[in-house]
């Protein structure tokens, strides 16, 4: 399809186990964006990419995330270790990244993760 | 830091009545403001946008309001049908780098038949 892929779409795993998310975002789209948002909250912005650069990294909430970007398209996410905190639905956007250009993001479905 | 609150959780109306809704933000330099809608199990689907040199955007039933004095905008949706259901969320950014984009905590309309 044209929109934003997300997968897997869901995925659960035990406490400490390593989980990778990936977003595949529209074509074209050089800008893209990893967002987090726990049950009952708001979309909490996690990493944002230019490109395959990473200028704004500030959202994430700590060393055990990381993510990274190829080929100015696939990216993903991932974490280490991982903790019962961190269940949540793990949201992907991607946006034409043009500056001075108003633009929406186009959202995947999302990832839900749930940790035991 | 909340650049831009929604601080209504939840909002019921019945159908074919008129649902507002409302968000706040605090960072003056924002100045491209867009609504998003999102069904369960669905990723958010931008739904309308207002720049600020306007003070409001009409598409079909839903009309957003800007009023940059107050640092407020709403979003109308007008008649409410029972698909308008969905949890709503306001976002801002400043359009030289529309890449920094924040959210609201959104709010969840429930339109009754």
């Amino acid at each position: 399809g044209a929109g934003v892929s997300q997968s897997p779409s869901n995925k659960v795993t035990e406490k400490g186990k390593d989980v990778e998310l990936r977003c595949d975002p529209i074509s074209g789209h050089t800008a893209l964006y990893w967002y987090r948002q726990r049950l009952g909250q708001g979309l909490e912005f996690l990493i944002y990419f230019q490109g395959n650069s990473a200028p704004d990294k500030s959202g994430l909430p700590s060393d055990r995330f990381s993510a990274e970007r190829t080929g100015e398209s696939v990216s993903t996410l991932t974490i280490q270790r991982t903790q019962q905190e961190d269940s949540a639905v793990y949201l992907c956007a991607s946006s034409s990244g043009a500056l001075y250009s108003n633009q929406p993001q186009h959202f995947g479905d999302g990832t839900r993760l749930s940790i035991l | 830091d909340q650049q831009v609150k929604q601080n209504s959780p939840s909002l019921s109306v019945q159908e074919g009545r008129i649902s507002i809704l409302n968000c706040d933000y605090t960072n003056s330099m924002f100045d491209y403001f867009l609504w998003y809608k999102k069904y369960p199990a669905e990723g958010p689907t931008f739904l309308i946008s207002i720049s600020s040199i306007k003070d409001k955007n009409e598409d079909g039933r839903f009309t957003v309001f800007l009023n940059k004095s107050a640092k407020h905008l709403s979003l109308h949706i007008v008649p409410s049908q029972p698909g308008d259901s969905a949890v709503y969320f306001c976002a801002a950014s400043a359009g030289y780098n529309n890449n920094d984009m924040r959210f609201g905590a959104g709010t969840r309309l429930t339109v009754k038949p």
